[in-house]
């Protein structure tokens, strides 16, 4: 079965840096999608992608980050300046488009110091 | 007001019993609802989506009422394997599908 694919599983970095968060959507999917959960919160959307631009986006979803469709299969999320806040699982999801359903990536955890 | 709100439990149930999750939402532009679940540190999966008329898979029952805003979930004869938090979501109409979490309601089925 096809599944979202998100790497690195963890990410540790010091407060200031730059990382970039990878996924790699279902192959035949054209709707794309960045969430975050803080620990112990609740999940919360970020960003969604479609044709190569930003659909819809959340007040979290501010100057520092950005997505990125690099090539036909992966999908990138930066975050420029890392704060202690940022610390958090990020789920890529994708679909097929709207109210299909929205499969999740196993999920980036970062921890900022 | 939160969006989405749910009971955050623990629900603490014997194996075999009945539950149920409750949900409301605030926004009556909300178009569409799913049920997800989530284990300790793994990603959001549908569970299943929730219509107007209601509907069953297997053990799992959803309801949704718009007059009220209110969202169910009924789990019979519980697993252990359905120990999870339970997400209630929703979408909002005309939206590119951005999904609203509530923020769960955690179940423990026990031996």
């Amino acid at each position: 079965e096809p599944e979202v694919t998100q790497t690195p599983s963890h990410q540790v970095t010091q407060m200031g840096q730059e990382v970039i968060l990878r996924c790699v959507p279902i192959s035949n999917h054209l709707y794309f999608y960045w969430y975050r959960q803080i620990l112990g919160q609740k999940v919360e959307f970020l960003v969604s992608f479609y044709n190569n631009e930003i659909s819809e986006k959340s007040e979290i979803f501010d100057d520092q980050f950005s997505v990125e469709r690099p090539d036909g299969s992966n999908f990138t999320l930066k975050i420029r300046s890392t704060k202690l806040e940022d610390s958090a699982m990020y789920f890529c999801a994708s679909n097929l488009g709207g109210p299909e359903t929205q499969y999740f990536g196993p999920g980036t955890r970062l921890l900022v110091l | 007001r939160k969006e989405v709100e749910q009971d955050p439990g623990p629900f603490n149930v014997p194996e075999g019993a009945t539950v149920a999750f409750n949900c409301t939402y605030s926004n009556s532009a909300s178009q569409s609802f799913f049920w997800y679940r989530q284990d300790c540190r793994k990603e959001p999966k549908l569970l299943m989506s929730v219509y107007s008329s209601g509907n069953e898979d297997g053990r799992f029952t959803a309801q949704l009422n718009r007059a009220s805003q209110y969202i169910s979930l009924l789990i019979r004869d519980s697993k252990l394997s359905d120990s999870a938090t339970y997400l209630c979501v929703a979408t909002k109409f005309g939206s590119q599908g951005n999904l609203i979490f509530g923020k769960g309601t955690k179940l423990s089925v026990k031996p």
